[in-house]
Formats: C-alpha cells, sequence, structure tokens
C-alpha cells in the first residue's frame, strides 16, 4: 500500500491564482482530512470527508473548496489564492471501523504564495 | 468546540534524561486523546496514544497519563536519545460518530536532545 499520497510536493502561487492539491489513499478509508500546518500554530482542520459525496467545514475552511466523488480522492481546491495561505498542507485519513482511531497523514504540500 | 493547550513550546534536554510535555483540554466530552511526533520536513506520526477509560499508558520508552478530573494529559519520554529530537503535538477528540472524529491539535513542542 502506499498509504496517503499528495501532489505536488511543493508549489509557488502567484496572488490570485487558483490550483488544486491533489490527495489520494489506497487503504479504503471513509474518513479524510484536510489541515494546514502554520509555523507555531499546530495543524488546523481546513475540510473533512466521512464518505464519498459527503464535505463538511472544519475550524478554517474560508478560501477553499473540496470534492469527494470517490473513496480514494479528496482534492483541495484554492480560489484566488492570497499571501495568508501559505503554508504546508497536510492530507489524513482514517478508517471507519469502531476502535480505530489512528488518522495516518500524507507527506503534505508546501504551497507559498506570492 | 474543543481548544488544546500545549506547554511547554520549545523544551532542550541532554541525552539520558526525561522529558515532559503537558497538554490541557477543554471539552470535558473529549475521550480520545493521541499523541504524533513530527520530525524537520516530515509528515505527523502517531506514537501513542490514551482513552479516557485509563489513566496510564507505556510502550517503551514513552508514556502518557491521563487525568480526566483536570482535564490534561503528559507524555513522557524516559532515557532520550537524539532521535527523539522532533515536534511533538497532543490531540483530542470525542471518541464518537457525531464528532466524525475531528481532532483538535495543541500548537506543537519542539523537543531537543542533546548529545
Amino acid at each position: 500500500n502506499a498509504g496517503v499520497t499528495q501532489t505536488p510536493k511543493f508549489r509557488i502561487l502567484k496572488i490570485g491564482q487558483s490550483m488544486t492539491l491533489q490527495c489520494a489513499q489506497d487503504m479504503n478509508h471513509n474518513y479524510m482530512y484536510w489541515y494546514r500546518q502554520d509555523p507555531g500554530m499546530g495543524l488546523k482542520l481546513i475540510y473533512y470527508s466521512v464518505g464519498a459525496g459527503i464535505t463538511d467545514k472544519g475550524e478554517v475552511p474560508n478560501g477553499y473548496n473540496v470534492s469527494r466523488s470517490t473513496t480514494e480522492d479528496f482534492p483541495l481546491r484554492l480560489e484566488l489564492a492570497a499571501p495568508s495561505q501559505t503554508s504546508v498542507y497536510f492530507c489524513a485519513s482514517r478508517q471507519s471501523l469502531a476502535g480505530v482511531f489512528e488518522q495516518f497523514f500524507g507527506p503534505g504540500t508546501r504551497l507559498t504564495v506570492l | 468546540g474543543e481548544n488544546v493547550e500545549q506547554h511547554p513550546s520549545t523544551l532542550s534536554v541532554q541525552e539520558g534524561d526525561s522529558a515532559v510535555i503537558k497538554c490541557t483540554y477543554s471539552d470535558s466530552a473529549s475521550n480520545y486523546f493521541p499523541w504524533y511526533k513530527q520530525e524537520l520536513g516530515k509528515r505527523p506520526q502517531l506514537i501513542i496514544d490514551i482513552r479516557s477509560n485509563v489513566g496510564e499508558k507505556k510502550d517503551q520508552r514513552i508514556a502518557v497519563t491521563l487525568n480526566k478530573t483536570a482535564k490534561h494529559f503528559s507524555l513522557h519520554i524516559t532515557e532520550t536519545q537524539p532521535e527523539d529530537s522532533a515536534v511533538y503535538f497532543c490531540a483530542a477528540t470525542r471518541n464518537s460518530g457525531g464528532s466524525n472524529y475531528k481532532l483538535t491539535f495543541g500548537k506543537g513542542t519542539l523537543l531537543t536532545v542533546n548529545p
């Protein structure tokens, strides 16, 4: 299993540009999450999904959108990029079995908006 | 919503010493408390977790304690080694489908183990 994969690893955007951060998992996990990590600020939840076709906002959703058309993929869309979106983005997933709670993280995407 | 405070933000110890990182949480309904380790430039990885029905859990050199009454939990690392150097995050969540298992993270502790 590849686990949770993310592309790209690095990206530089200009203010106002758009892009999609890709996330995929091959563990058949129903739950998927997007976090952003700013220096000294821990991880903050942007959006999450409990299964294909179901998404919901997390703590910091403004400026982002998500979709979940398949169990495997959970892309994060940035529209009109702003410098405040400069961050490291992590995707995570967990299975839905009762009693199993570990979230598995992808390798991250480092985004800079200039 | 849940709020998790983590202290200290940085911790420097000598190799072989013990390290303790403390977290407090606000939601008395939270009942699952994981600890993640993140090495520089890498992804967070779970190192240990504890559920609210136990007070302590150990795994070799690491242990976690939980005080539900005071709403705080701690990570203990004994006999520290240079490879323990990393950022450690605590987190909390309600262990129920209604919460969708959303984790609330502390801001992290940078642990440096000096040889």
